[in-house]
């Protein structure tokens, strides 16, 4: 089966750029996605098919795609930006999730 | 406002059925593929299964549940279910209701854009 992979944890300090990465056998065919999770509150989507940004999603969250990795971008890291970060990918018909990853902002 | 609200959750034995409702408002709900989304306690997100807008037709499972799963919609009453069969208790979770995302004339299976805020399901003996 298909598997996503996300480092367990980032931390970045105030001000500055976060990046987390998405690792998964040819994800640039597979429209990765990716959702902010803030503790005891329902997932938000925040970049689907790699770049695109949903209306009301802050411009500093983007993404790219480089062959087998999937990154999302947020520059200018602000505290409210401090949640899980889930990446997500088409294959095959089903929806797959990677693990999640911590963000710290301190 | 655009919404989905979740019912239907509960303790429930092992073995046993449940079936789940996700209600819809201020959208236009037959044109949307709906999904269910998963998450055990502590746990990430796991997608369970989508059902396409009625003029496409068809819905998918995940492996975990397929076979015992099965989603449906009432496009008149904006409703989508999950009927839940043959629990185990690997399935207690938070259930999910979300949107497939559409934008400029294409619609998506595989962006969620809304979320409900979810139900909870717990199997115990």
């Amino acid at each position: 089966s298909y598997e996503l992979t996300q480092p367990l944890s980032v931390s970045v300090s105030p001000g500055q750029t976060a990046s987390i990465t998405c690792s998964g056998d040819k994800l640039g065919n597979k429209y990765a996605c990716w959702y902010q999770q803030k503790p005891g509150q329902s997932p938000v989507l925040v970049i689907y098919h790699y770049t695109k940004r949903p209306s009301g999603i802050p411009e500093r969250f983007s993404g790219s795609n480089s062959g087998n990795t999937a990154t999302l971008t947020i520059s200018g890291t602000q505290a409210m930006d401090e949640a899980v970060y889930y990446c997500q990918a088409w294959d095959s018909s089903t929806v797959i999730f990677g693990g999640g990853t911590k963000l710290t902002v301190l | 406002e655009v919404q989905l609200v979740e019912s239907g959750g509960g303790l429930v034995q092992p073995g046993r059925s449940l079936k789940l409702s996700c209600t819809a408002s201020g959208f236009s709900f037959g044109d949307y593929a709906m999904s269910w989304v998963r998450q055990a306690p502590g746990k990430g997100l796991e997608w369970v299964t989508f059902i396409r807008a009625n003029k496409y037709g068809g819905a998918e499972y995940a492996a975990s549940v397929r076979g015992r799963f099965s989603i449906s919609r009432d496009d008149s009453k904006r409703i989508v279910y999950l009927q839940m069969n043959s629990l185990k208790t690997e399935d207690t979770a938070m259930y999910f209701c979300t949107r497939g995302l559409c934008n400029g004339g294409n619609c998506y299976e595989d962006a969620f854009d809304i979320w409900g805020q979810g139900t909870m399901v717990t199997l115990s003996s």
